[in-house]
């Protein structure tokens, strides 16, 4: 079956204008996740959804963060008034839900968001 | 701070050498798993290994964990080219879904 797909790929945008990344998990996955990844550097964790829960925001650097899951499927971040210090890789992955962290994560190729 | 630190940070060996990383890690897990990751996108999954665990095999990698140290070590035998990618580390707690990864450790594999 399908896996985690991202779009867009890659996106450059001006400092100032929003963005909205989406992500749409394997089907059947009820735990979303989104990290950011910057040049060099270990994965970032930023929201993290399950099922019907109210998602786990700890990891939003500031609230020109937001991230939505419509319908427990597809998710979108979007980034509101870019910054430069935006640019990096968003990754989404998704896993099965039913067990807690020991659940193996499958994640989408990612979108390299770049802010100039 | 990260949760995981993976040491070293680069290493080149030649093919058919085997690749050791480490990794290590601050507070209880309940299971630490490694990703590969290649050209900076997607992650891929190897293992997983759990707290109560202290050896796991798959293929040609072995992956040790000592709880007492807080530590991990991944194993690559035999390396190939294709071996050659980012390996991270990831460490789950109890009662909470997330993954704390680590920094990654760039690993070149000389053909």
């Amino acid at each position: 079956g399908a896996g985690v797909s991202q779009s867009p790929s890659n996106k450059v945008t001006e400092k100032g204008k929003d963005v909205e990344l989406r992500c749409d998990p394997i089907s059947g996955h009820t735990a979303l996740y989104w990290y950011r990844q910057s040049l060099g550097q270990g994965l970032e964790f930023l929201i993290y959804f399950q099922g019907n829960s109210a998602p786990d925001k700890s990891g939003l650097p500031s609230d020109r963060f937001s991230a939505e899951r419509t319908g427990g499927s597809v998710s979108t971040l979007t980034i509101q008034r870019t910054q430069q210090e935006d640019s990096a890789v968003y990754l989404c992955a998704s896993s099965l839900g039913i067990r807690d962290s020991s659940d193996e994560q499958y994640f989408g190729p990612g979108t390299r968001l770049t802010v100039t | 701070s990260q949760q995981g630190e993976e040491d070293p940070q680069a290493l080149s060996i030649q093919e058919g050498e085997n690749a050791t990383m480490n990794c290590s890690y601050k507070t209880s897990i309940n299971n630490l798993q490694w990703y590969r990751q290649n050209s900076g996108r997607g992650l891929v999954h190897l293992i997983l290994i759990r707290s109560n665990e202290r050896e796991k095999h798959s293929g040609r990698l072995r992956v040790t964990l000592d709880t007492s140290k807080k530590s991990s070590s991944l194993l690559i035998t035999a390396s190939r080219a294709a071996d050659t990618a980012s390996y991270f580390c990831a460490t789950g707690q109890f009662g909470n879904e997330k993954l704390t990864f680590g920094t990654g450790t760039r690993l070149t594999i000389i053909p």
